[in-house]
């Protein structure tokens, strides 16, 4: 089993629709979570820090699930700079000794 | 306040020769990791540097090694290189603490 899976998509969207990716993972011990965005031959950057009550920053709304082990990103009135790979991350050590886990990625297109 | 910066932004090397690759980390920033991104794929953990030492270490074989400097800048350095360390090697900066890692734009390693 991998421990950050995602479904890597393709998700075609149109403009302005709500779109919403999840991924799950497997080391009930992981202590910080994040999504980051990253376009195309880009670094990865970070888009969100993720907590068990859910936080929002702006369009964007992210939320834990520890019981189930996954976590969400919502993304509202999607626009077409939004197209990018989405990764959820998971950090397992607090020191962060044991490095980020990263997913796939999911590859969303914004169609206008 | 700058960025992390990485250097050479691509690379081609022979299989077989050594390379090092440089980082020089976001100001405030102590602890600095590697990774390894393969075309398709998220970014794979290869080391953590914490004040000059190596405080966590991913599934890499020992040719691949590193440094801290006392400024928290970092190398990656791979010996015998093989066709498959062809990737994107990208470089991130912490705190240190549970906060998200802010990622350099990598170099692109190509070996023939």
């Amino acid at each position: 089993r991998k421990e950050v899976e995602q479904d890597p998509g393709p998700f075609n969207v149109p403009e302005g629709a709500t779109v919403a990716f999840n991924c799950t993972y497997s080391n009930s011990a992981s202590q910080s979570f994040f999504w980051y965005r990253q376009d195309c031959r880009k670094e990865p950057k970070l888009l969100m820090s993720v907590y068990s009550s859910g936080n929002e920053d702006g369009r964007f709304t992210a939320q834990l699930n520890r019981a189930s082990q996954y976590i969400s990103l919502l993304i509202r009135d999607s626009k077409l700079s939004d197209s990018a790979t989405y990764l959820c991350v998971v950090n397992v050590s607090g020191g962060g000794a044991d490095g980020l886990t990263f997913g796939k990625g999911t590859h969303l297109i914004i169609q206008p | 306040e700058t960025g992390v910066t990485q250097s050479p932004t691509h690379l081609i090397k022979t299989r077989g020769q050594q390379v090092t690759l440089r980082c020089s980390s976001q100001s405030g920033h102590n602890t600095v990791s590697w990774y390894q991104q393969a075309l398709g794929q998220g970014p794979q953990f290869i080391f953590q540097y914490y004040r000059e030492e190596e405080n966590g270490r991913g599934n890499f074989p020992p040719r691949f090694s590193g440094l801290q400097f006392p400024n928290y800048s970092s190398e990656l350095n791979v010996n015998a290189l093989e066709l498959d360390d062809s990737a994107l090697y990208l470089c991130a900066s912490s705190t240190g603490q549970n906060y998200g890692y802010t990622f350099g734009s990598g170099t692109r390693l190509t070996v023939v």
